[in-house]
C-alpha cells in the first residue's frame, strides 16, 4: 500500500544501546522529516533530508544520526541511548511546498 | 519567547457551538501557516493551509490570517464530539524552505 511506515510501533531499550527506527515511504517524495513529541513541547524537528544523500540537522539533534541512501528509506539511529530520549517519533514526507504527511509514529522508552 | 505559540488548553465546547483556537508567531517572514489535528495515540494530519491575509472556509473548518498581528487561526463551526482532539499549528517561514516549526498544540473536548 502506499504511504509512509514506521517501525517499530513500539520498543523498550536500556541506557547506552543502540537504537534505529525505520521510515519508509511510497511517494517518491524528496524530502523526509524526523520528529519527536513530548508533552509541553509539540512536535520537535530532529533532523531532515531534502534527498537521497542530502540530510541536515533541525532544532534537537544531539544523540541522533540520520541516513538516506534511497530516497524512500530515513532511519533514525540513537546512539546510546538515554532516557531523555524517551519520547514518540514520528517520520514525514513531503514534496517541495507541499504538505507533511506523517507517518504513525514509534513509541520509545529508554529504561 | 517560543517561535510559535499556542494555549495548550484544555479548551472545552459545548456541541454545536464554534471552537475557536489561535497561534501567535514570532518571525515576521513567515510566509505559511498550517492546522493539523492529531487524535490521541495518532499521528498528525493537515486540515487547513493558508498562506494570505483574511479568512479561508473549508466545510465547518475557517482558518483566519493577519501577519501584521502575527496571529492565525482556526475555528470550528457546529463542533461535534469527533473534533475532540488536539490541534497543532505549524508555521514555514518562507518560499522554497520545507521546514515547519510546530506550536505545542491545543487540547480541544467538544462536549456533547
Amino acid at each position: 500500500d502506499a504511504g509512509i511506515t514506521q517501525s517499530p510501533r513500539y520498543k523498550i531499550t536500556e541506557t547506552g544501546r543502540q537504537v534505529t527506527l525505520m521510515c519508509h515511504q511510497t511517494w517518491s517524495h524528496s524530502y523526509m522529516f524526523w520528529y519527536r513529541q513530548d508533552l509541553g513541547h509539540g512536535l520537535r524537528l530532529i533532523y531532515y533530508s531534502a534527498a537521497a544523500d542530502i540530510t541536515d540537522k533541525g532544532e534537537v539533534s544531539d544523540g541522533y544520526v540520520v541516513s538516506r541512501s534511497k530516497t524512500e528509506n530515513f532511519p533514525l539511529t540513537l546512539e546510546s541511548a538515554t532516557r531523555s530520549q524517551t519520547s514518540v517519533y514520528f517520520c514525514a514526507s513531503s514534496e517541495l511546498e507541499e504538505t507533511q504527511y506523517f507517518g504513525p509514529g514509534t513509541r520509545l522508552l529508554v529504561l | 519567547q517560543k517561535e510559535v505559540e499556542q494555549n495548550s488548553g484544555p479548551l472545552s465546547v459545548p456541541e454545536g457551538a464554534i471552537a475557536s483556537l489561535n497561534c501567535t508567531y514570532s518571525d515576521r517572514v513567515s510566509q505559511s501557516f498550517f492546522w493539523y489535528r492529531q487524535y490521541s495515540g495518532k499521528s498528525p494530519e493537515l486540515i487547513m493551509s493558508i498562506y494570505s491575509n483574511g479568512d479561508k472556509e473549508d466545510g465547518r473548518f475557517t482558518a483566519q490570517l493577519n501577519k501584521a498581528s502575527q496571529y492565525v487561526s482556526l475555528l470550528i463551526r457546529d463542533s461535534q464530539p469527533s473534533d475532540s482532539a488536539t490541534y497543532l499549528c505549524a508555521v514555514r517561514r518562507n518560499q522554497g524552505a520545507q521546514k515547519l516549526v510546530f506550536g505545542q498544540g491545543t487540547r480541544l473536548t467538544i462536549n456533547p
